[in-house]
């Protein structure tokens, strides 16, 4: 079975700083990864997908994801985070030909000014 | 409207209560999601429905009881839940439900508190 593990529940990062959440998938064909984006009292919006195309992928807001299959993992990065950045990330994986989108325990984000 | 809403946003009931939830999409797509979100807990599929069929029931409790009318509707009627029930219960749609790389769109989700 598909799972998903996102090492650190929550990360804290400098305004500026690098922001680098982790995932990791256990798959035994690549899979299609998601990251997808969560603020306050809203749904889950995507950030990007991995879909077999290129293996860097980038999103909106200036982020980006490289889906390294040695690794099995899709870590999320941006070269400079912001305080709208702030927001709980979620790592997803679909397996392909299946149906459930298999879902982390989620990353929460903070940003210090 | 745009995108995927849900009413009511917050619902508190007692366990003896029967209530539904509403979830609508406006993007014309064909395929609907109930997934439940509890704290510390991945997002946990509850209920599939493509064409207004559903394709899956991921052994929820019958205490759940989703309802398809349309592609553009879904419903989660829920009676005697328990505490535990207790969760932000989020609503998304894709344009079919291929297994492939369709994007799925959340709406806002209803937070449910169970006394």
């Amino acid at each position: 079975a598909q799972s998903v593990t996102q090492l650190g529940s929550h990360v804290s990062v400098s305004e500026g700083a690098l922001v680098l959440l982790r995932c990791n998938y256990s798959s035994s064909v690549p899979p299609y990864l998601f990251w997808y984006v969560q603020y306050p009292n809203q749904g889950l919006q995507l950030l990007l997908k991995y879909t077999s195309a290129a293996t860097l992928v980038k999103g909106i807001n200036g982020f980006e994801a490289e889906f390294k299959k040695s690794e099995t993992s899709f870590h999320l990065t941006k070269p400079s985070a912001h305080m709208s950045d702030a927001a709980e990330y979620f790592c997803a994986v679909r397996e392909t030909g299946a149906n459930n989108l298999f879902f982390g325990t989620g990353t929460r984000l903070t940003v210090i000014p | 409207e745009t995108g995927v809403t849900q009413t009511p946003r917050h619902l508190v009931m007692g366990m003896t209560n029967k209530k539904s939830l509403k979830c609508e999409q406006h993007l014309g797509h064909n395929a609907m999601y109930w997934y439940k979100q509890s704290a510390k807990k991945p997002l946990e599929l509850m209920f599939v429905y493509n064409f207004k069929e559903q394709t899956e029931n991921n052994s929820v409790p019958s205490r759940f009881s989703p309802e398809c009318p349309n592609s553009s509707h879904l419903f989660l009627h829920l009676h005697t839940l328990q505490p535990e029930d207790s969760a932000l219960y989020l609503c998304a749609s894709s344009q079919e439900e291929t297994g492939g790389t369709d994007t799925q769109y959340f709406g806002p989700g209803t937070r449910l508190t169970v006394l």
